[in-house]
């Protein structure tokens, strides 16, 4: 199946900071991407849409002046958590699609964000 | 709104059968997904159903009615490996995002 890589695996660091998440296709094109937040213990929470080329669109709720997200090529979108405090401490994770007919979405190995 | 529920725990003995519920009330539907998550781990793809009736592959099965709005998640002949969480996911339109349920967390004992 498709690949999708996401770096770094984890990272740790001060309030006040901003950290950069990286998610790649790496055996195929994707115009879209999807970044999805999830706490311990519960559920994936879509925040929002990458999309190749263009702004991404932010779900209810998600600032988006807050998660920077830039996907300025077929295979890399990014996430910004700018000025991260501890209650953005969670795990992220990116997902992708080949499309070509194929509803299957593949995600990344997901970041653990600890702000301290 | 929307919502997918399903039931947060089951316990299951090894070589037994679990199924897991899914309902859902979403502003489109254009597909249900199957999704496993060990502890730390990424979500792994299980199974998708597009229109109704049963998929099967091998040990897990998924169905649809999407005139109840719900589906289920069958699996088989459990493993000690199997235990993990499992999260339905819609599809509202294609090429769109996956909006999870809650998810269930499957313990499997010896």
């Amino acid at each position: 199946g498709a690949v999708v890589s996401q770096h770094p695996s984890w990272v740790i660091c001060k309030s006040g900071t901003s950290v950069k998440i990286e998610c790649r296709s790496l055996d195929f094109q994707a115009t879209t991407m999807f970044w999805y937040r999830q706490f311990p213990k519960q559920s994936l929470m879509l925040m929002a849409t990458s999309n190749e080329g263009s702004k991404a669109t932010y779900e209810q709720g998600v600032e988006k002046d807050k998660f920077l997200i830039n996907h300025a090529s077929l295979t890399l979108s990014t996430l910004t958590v700018t000025s991260a405090h501890p209650e953005d401490s969670s795990f992220y994770i990116c997902s992708a699609g080949p499309g070509q007919g194929s509803n299957e979405q593949f995600f990344g190995p997901g970041t653990r964000l600890t702000v301290l | 709104g929307q919502s997918l529920e399903q039931p947060s725990e089951v316990t299951a003995v090894e070589g037994a059968i679990v199924q897991i519920n899914c309902t859902y009330q979403t502003s489109g539907f254009y597909g249900l997904s199957w999704y496993q998550q060990h502890d730390g781990g990424a979500p792994t793809f299980l199974s998708y159903n597009g229109l109704d009736g049963l998929e099967e592959t091998g040990r897990f099965s998924s169905f649809l009615s999407r005139s109840d709005s719900y589906g289920y998640l069958l699996l088989q002949e459990l493993q000690m490996k199997d235990s993990a969480s499992y999260f339905c996911a819609v599809i509202k339109q294609a090429g769109t995002a996956l909006i999870f349920g809650k998810g269930t967390t499957l313990s499997v004992s010896s």
